[in-house]
């Protein structure tokens, strides 16, 4: 089974920075099968990125993801007042199970 | 408008049974992979279970042999009916669909229900 694990745990910056999450694979990840989700209090989660670097629909090109093999990242280009919020990777693998990482939270600074 | 409503959750003593239901409206689950993703009090998010059009299923080492993910296609829902339940499957359990690109299965959830809480407690 891989395991995702996602750094760093919480991210700490202020609106209109820059923000850098990383996902890291135990074993190597089809770049197809990697997405990434945002998730607000109370809230189900929603599709961002597909296929590592695919938006969903509606999603602003402030979001971009990159990486392959076992390392993938998503980018918030300039953050939003409402992208402050927890975000998880989540993968597809030969096993045809799904695992989603253990999330990264940005937060106000 | 595309959407998920679950149902069935609720307070319930360890070892006994619950079925959540999850009626989709604007698309078809038969047609669709669609998948139970639970998460905990305060923690993250955890595959459950997947059911393909084919009718094919797959579990989570931690619900296999307990868990069992189901459809009616007259009723246009999806349902998980959980047996032997314990106290680690207290969660919110949401219900999801499975996205598909230019036919071909993204493996990544694009539209998700609002979830139904269980609790399993005595």
């Amino acid at each position: 089974e891989i395991v995702l694990t996602q750094s760093p745990g919480t991210l700490s910056l202020s609106p209109g920075e820059r923000a850098t999450l990383s996902c890291r694979a135990s074993q190597s990840v089809s770049s197809s099968y990697l997405a990434w989700y945002q998730q607000k209090p109370g809230q189900a989660p929603r599709l961002l990125i597909y296929g590592a670097s695919s938006r969903a629909t509606g999603i602003p090109d402030r979001f971009s993801g990159s990486g392959s093999g076992t390392d993938f990242t998503l980018t918030i280009s300039r953050l939003e007042p409402e992208d402050f919020a927890v975000y998880y990777c989540q993968q597809y693998g030969s096993s045809r199970l799904f695992t989603f990482g253990p999330g990264t939270k940005v937060d106000i600074k | 408008e595309v959407q998920l409503v679950e149902s069935g959750g609720g307070l319930v003593q360890p070892g006994g049974s619950l079925r959540l239901s999850c009626a989709a409206s604007g698309f078809t689950v038969s047609s669709n992979y669609m998948s139970w993703v639970r998460q905990a009090p305060g923690k993250g998010l955890e595959w459950v279970s997947v059911i393909y059009s084919g009718g094919s299923t797959y579990y989570a080492d931690s619900v296999k042999g307990r868990f069992t993910i189901s459809r009616d296609n007259s009723k246009n829902t999806l349902y998980l009916q959980m047996n032997s339940l314990r106290a680690e499957d207290t969660a919110v359990y949401y219900c999801a669909r499975g996205g598909v690109v230019l036919r071909y299965p993204t493996k990544a959830f694009d539209i998700w229900g609002q979830g139904t809480m269980v609790t399993v407690s005595s």
